[in-house]
């Protein structure tokens, strides 16, 4: 398709355990951005890559956390060592432009939905 | 941290009725603001985007428009219809392309 696409839709996990999320983004978008939704946090931000590099990971909520990105394309968002409080849809967007703009908006894929038993 | 802030939670309306919903942010120093909408089990799709330099933007039955030194914004959504049943989410974007989101708007337009 020619959407947003993440994988895996659903991952359900234990405690402690590391799982690994990735996004590929539309053909040729630049910028990309991940994002947390969870009942008690709304939607949060957590980074945004341009090409391959993160100009800010502040937003990321602990170490655990960790997102690279390489050939421009493909990214994976990491969580070493989950807690439950980490259970929540993760989102990926990108967006042809460096910023979004009125006709280069951000394209959202559907979400990882991560559940930590 | 910067804080958004939409009201009301949730609507509820009859088809056709015209509405608007609601958003306020704590730092005015904003990039753009964008409205979103998102359906349940699904990500986010762009409605609207306002530019911190610009006051409003249209889009078919949609109008949004800025406020920046207020700290508001409004999402008016004209002869509403069922299948504008959705959550709404407001986005605003400061520098590094950080967005804060509300925690959205969930309308229902009943038939």
């Amino acid at each position: 398709g020619a959407g947003v696409s993440q994988s895996p839709s659903n991952k359900v996990t234990e405690k402690g355990k590391d799982v690994e999320l990735r996004c590929d983004p539309i053909s040729g978008h630049t910028a990309l951005y991940w994002y947390r939704q969870s009942l008690g946090q709304g939607l949060e931000f957590l980074i945004y890559f341009q090409g391959n590099s993160a100009p800010d990971k502040s937003g990321l909520p602990s170490d655990r956390f960790s997102a690279e990105r390489t050939g421009g394309s493909v990214s994976t968002l990491t969580i070493q060592r989950t807690q439950q409080e980490d259970s929540a849809v993760y989102l990926c967007a990108s967006s042809l432009a460096r910023r979004p703009t009125r006709n280069q908006p951000q394209h959202f894929g559907d979400g990882t939905r991560l559940s930590i038993l | 941290k910067q804080e958004v802030t939409q009201i009301p939670a949730a609507l509820s309306v009859p088809e056709g009725e015209n509405l608007v919903l609601n958003c306020s942010f704590t730092d005015s120093a904003i990039y753009n603001l964008q409205w979103f909408r998102q359906d349940p089990g699904k990500g986010l799709t762009s409605l609207l985007l306002i530019q911190s330099s610009q006051r409003e933007q249209t889009s078919g039955r949609l109008n949004a428009s800025l406020d920046k030194s207020s700290g508001r914004s409004t999402l008016y959504i004209a002869a509403s219809q069922p299948g504008d049943s959705a959550t709404y989410l407001c986005a605003v974007g400061y520098n590094f392309n950080k967005f804060y989101f509300g925690s959205g708007t969930k309308l229902n337009v009943k038939p």
